[in-house]
């Protein structure tokens, strides 16, 4: 049974433009969630993360946005650069075990 | 600082052969986990290791898997015998004290035919 559902499976932005990806949770219980960032043969990196007491992290041009009573929460990353281009995974934990979504693929045209 | 070092990074095997697939954690990590993401599928929790014991067993999918990390440093996970299902990528990660921060290696990509 899958506990975090990502969306969308692929996206393209255009550069400057904002990418926006999205994830719902099922479990409650959940207190942590961070976003992870791959490139192709690296394994994933933490990108930021957000705690369920806060609706909105921002580091740089990435921003958590947490909306705890409908259990979602997004990425948005702006002013997209072709550099951005990777496979970015929502993922939500407690007790220190990750629950990760599917994945996105993420691509930014020049 | 080296970050976490898997090897094989490929392995292509035949059903029914056995793979030993080995991580090695930054240096002073006590803690070491498996993951591993099956084609297409999200990525799933396999186990935790705390030094040399097991703390969190309970994504093995099954008894063909055997993980261990003696002395506590480096840890092999391996698969015997494998099956097709097995296929995927299988990361491990590691970090200084129990939280979230947790450092991926590049992953061992196995694939059974």
């Amino acid at each position: 049974q899958q506990q975090v559902k990502q969306s969308p499976q692929s996206l393209i932005v255009q550069k400057g433009g904002i990418s926006i990806i999205n994830c719902a949770y099922e479990n409650t219980a959940f207190d942590y969630f961070p976003w992870y960032q791959q490139f192709p043969g690296k394994g994933p990196a933490l990108l930021i993360a957000i705690r369920p007491d806060v609706s909105e992290k921002k580091e740089g041009r990435f921003t958590i946005s947490f909306n705890k009573s409908a259990k979602q929460f997004s990425l948005h990353i702006m002013d997209s650069q072709p550099g951005d281009s990777a496979t970015y995974f929502c993922a939500a934990s407690r007790n220190y075990q990750l629950i990760w979504g599917a994945g996105t693929k993420l691509i930014i045209k020049p | 600082e080296a970050g976490v070092t898997q090897f094989p990074s490929h392995s292509v095997i035949e059903k029914g052969q056995t793979v030993t697939l080995r991580c090695d954690p930054i240096s002073g990590h006590d803690n070491l986990y498996w993951y591993r993401r099956v084609m297409g599928k999200e990525i799933k929790f396999l186990l935790h290791f705390v030094k040399e014991s097991k703390q969190d067993e309970s994504g093995m999918p099954n008894n063909r898997f055997l993980a261990e990390r003696t002395g506590g440093t480096y840890s092999t996970l391996k698969v015997q015998p494998a099956e097709l299902e097995d296929s995927g990528v299988y990361f491990c990660a590691s970090s200084q004290v129990f939280n979230y921060g947790y450092t991926f290696g590049s992953g061992t990509r196995l694939t059974v035919v």
